[in-house]
């Protein structure tokens, strides 16, 4: 079963950086996610796409503090110079044969 | 640019359909898969399933087999996702979402709806 898992939550100060996690459920190590932003009271706003070996594309407009990477099942989404806009939720994404899954998302509170 | 433009909130009793509309413009409407998910009150996204709009193709996720009807009109470039048999559980804030361009692309959601609001209450 395809299965992503997400930390509820994390913090980082204001200017710091901060990387988030998203792991992949067994078997499926090597397929590629995107990851998401959801602002308060926001719709969610495509941020990248990520593949195994590291490599991304991101959306329209997203700025170089977004950067993706990756290890074996995980991927992570590091932000960099912390602004308080990014104060948000964060959801990864994949997708199989005929079905699209979402972690359950992490909150991301600028301290 | 793209966008992708919602009707506007719901309110239904329970047993009964909902129709959401989502018009696109600023690209070629049929060249690109259309998704929709929903997000319940204080929780996570929740895909429902995709359609082809070239041809009317659908996919939809095994728990809304049954419920739901993704179709479109190429003429006005809309999409609309229309659910049935409503219960409480299915008061949620529901997008649609484009997907991205490229190859092997049809399952990434790159460009969002705002959301409409359905809310299922006797």
């Amino acid at each position: 079963q395809l299965v992503l898992t997400q930390a509820p939550s994390a913090s980082a100060s204001l200017g710091a950086s901060v990387k988030l996690t998203c792991t992949l459920s067994s078997g499926h190590s090597d397929y590629a996610i995107a990851w998401h932003q959801q602002q308060p009271e926001k719709g969610p706003r495509y941020l990248m796409k990520l593949n195994s070996d590291g490599s991304h594309n991101k959306g329209d407009g997203i700025p170089d503090r977004f950067s993706g990477s990756s290890s074996g099942a995980e991927r992570y989404l590091t932000i960099s110079s912390l602004q308080s806009e990014d104060e948000a939720d964060y959801y990864c994404q994949t997708w199989g044969t005929g079905i699209v899954a979402f972690g359950g998302g992490t909150k991301l509170t600028v301290l | 640019q793209v966008q992708l433009v919602q009707s506007g909130a719901e309110v239904k009793k329970p047993g009964a359909s909902v129709k959401v509309s989502c018009k696109a413009s600023g690209y070629s409407f049929t060249a690109y898969y259309f998704h929709w998910v929903r997000q319940a009150p204080g929780q996570g996204l929740e895909w429902m399933g995709w359609m082809n709009p070239s041809n009317g193709v659908t996919n939809y996720a095994e728990k809304f087999q049954g419920r739901v009807t993704m179709t479109r009109d190429t003429a006005t470039s809309t999409a609309y996702m229309e659910l049935g048999k409503m219960i409480s559980d299915d008061t949620a804030v529901y997008y649609c979402a484009r997907a991205a361009a490229g190859v092997a692309a049809a399952e990434i959601l790159a460009y969002w709806g705002q959301g409409t609001l359905v809310t299922v209450s006797s």
